[in-house]
């Protein structure tokens, strides 16, 4: 079925170095794609979108991209901070009611 | 609110008993969607409110499961005869509409004993 998935479960990086935490996804016809972060007993909380006409998009500190022909998506933090520390969902706007499909998810950690 | 509210935060039930978990939207938002997070795992999609438009119940995970919503505003996840696998933590999320990034509360911890 549709899935969103994440090449790794786990990142681990020092404090100041940039991340780069990836995600495959399966629905070529999905338009909208989200980054989110979960802290601990938290909901998760919107970071960067970006829709499909776009293959590049920037925010504070965090940078998307979004390769189409091979279905994939980044999300780049630079200057890594232990406030980063967290675990972090791609999703895709392709289920079957519009809604978001979300990945397992990648846990970040920061090292001081 | 400023944010989505849900209640109760956390609930312990005995198994076979009925809950209810409530989650109140930003207001203004017409979607309004309900999520399942089991322990170190992604979010299972249970179901969507467009409006006061019903629901398609199909990602509902078994018919002991049930929602509403009143007045397109304050939703309502019903599990009747609650089973151990039905521990997790349920979120509610509310956007301004279909490709708009969800706000999301902070979740219902269920725990069934």
């Amino acid at each position: 079925g549709e899935s969103v998935g994440l090449h790794l479960p786990t990142l681990s990086v020092q404090e100041g170095d940039n991340s780069i935490i990836n995600c495959a996804y399966s629905n070529s016809a999905s338009d909208y794609f989200i980054w989110y972060k979960q802290e601990s007993g938290k909901g998760p909380q919107f970071i960067i979108d970006i829709r499909s006409n776009m293959d590049k998009r920037q925010g504070q500190r965090v940078t998307v991209l979004l390769n189409k022909t091979v279905k994939h998506l980044s999300l780049q933090i630079a200057a890594t901070q232990p406030g980063d520390s967290a675990v972090y969902f791609c999703a895709e706007a392709g289920g079957s009611q519009g809604n978001l499909i979300f990945g397992k998810g990648t846990k970040l950690s920061v090292k001081p | 609110g400023a944010g989505v509210s849900q209640s109760p935060s956390n609930k312990v039930t005995e198994k076979g008993k009925d809950v209810e978990l409530r989650c109140d939207p930003i207001s203004g938002h017409t979607a309004l969607y309900w999520y399942r997070q089991s322990l170190g795992q992604g979010l299972e999609f249970l179901i969507y409110f467009q409006g006061n438009s019903a629901p398609d119940k199909s990602g509902l995970p078994s018919d002991r499961f049930s929602a509403e919503r009143t007045g397109g505003s304050v939703s309502t996840l019903t599990i009747q005869r609650t089973q151990q696998e039905d521990s997790a933590v349920y979120l509610c999320a509310s956007s301004p509409g279909l490709l708009y990034g969800y706000t999301f509360g902070s979740g219902t911890r269920l725990t069934v004993v």
